[in-house]
């Protein structure tokens, strides 16, 4: 249980253009997801919780109208990279809370490894 | 901003020895958790021990916590090859975000 699956795992596309990532807990609801972003050989960096039905919160830094998240369902969360650039190349990688677990554990996904060119 | 502190960077043992991380970290917390991160991948969490433990173990796993010093290690006893990965501490407080450290890249030499 607690699985939690990412799409692409690995995209490439051009810069300007823009990238959509879905994070989706597959046997158990999220009321919170998280998005993070990963530099080769770096720690995990939080970019935004993503909470079901209300806007995500940003951390400080992070541009809200460049990487826009939407969680519309208690499954699903989406992390799109508007008008890309190569300094967006990254692993990102999401995480949610089980609704119904404790507060405590987040179950990540398995990345998606971003390339701009 | 990342608050855990991970020593050391990076950890090259033979494999069947044990190895030991230590995450120490700045502010009061709820629990700390360790991961484990496969190059390229997500994270596997490994184990979470909360700030009124003292130890906890998980098959090869043991964790302290001491809240005084804030300070955590993570032992693998009897490494194998399967154990090469990079190993994250986090710490939680309550429902709010984690926060990761630096991490130890750990490589078993066969």
């Amino acid at each position: 249980g607690a699985v939690v699956s990412q799409h692409p795992s690995r995209v490439i596309c051009k810069s300007g253009t823009s990238v959509k990532i879905e994070c989706r807990s597959l046997d158990f609801q999220a009321t919170t997801m998280f998005w993070y972003r990963q530099f080769p050989k770096q720690s995990l960096m939080l970019m935004a919780t993503s909470n079901e039905g209300s806007k995500a919160t940003y951390e400080q830094g992070v541009e809200k109208d460049k990487f826009l998240i939407n969680h519309a369902s208690l499954t699903l969360s989406t992390l799109t990279v508007t008008s890309a650039h190569p300094e967006d190349s990254s692993f990102y990688i999401c995480s949610a809370r089980n609704r119904l677990a404790g507060q405590e554990t987040q179950y990540f996904g398995p990345g998606t490894r971003l390339l701009v060119l | 901003s990342q608050q855990g502190e991970e020593d050391p960077q990076a950890l090259s043992i033979q494999e069947g020895e044990n190895a030991t991380m230590n995450c120490s970290y700045k502010t009061s917390i709820n629990n700390l958790q360790w991961y484990r991160q496969n190059s390229g991948r997500g994270l596997v969490h490994l184990i979470l021990i909360r700030s009124n433990e003292r130890e906890k173990h998980s098959g090869r796993l043991r964790v302290t916590l001491d809240t005084s010093k804030k300070s955590s290690s993570l032992l693998i006893t009897a490494s194998r090859a399967a154990d090469t990965a990079s190993y994250f501490c986090a710490t939680g407080k309550g429902a709010q975000k984690l926060v990761f450290g630096q991490g130890t890249r750990l490589t078993i030499n066969p």
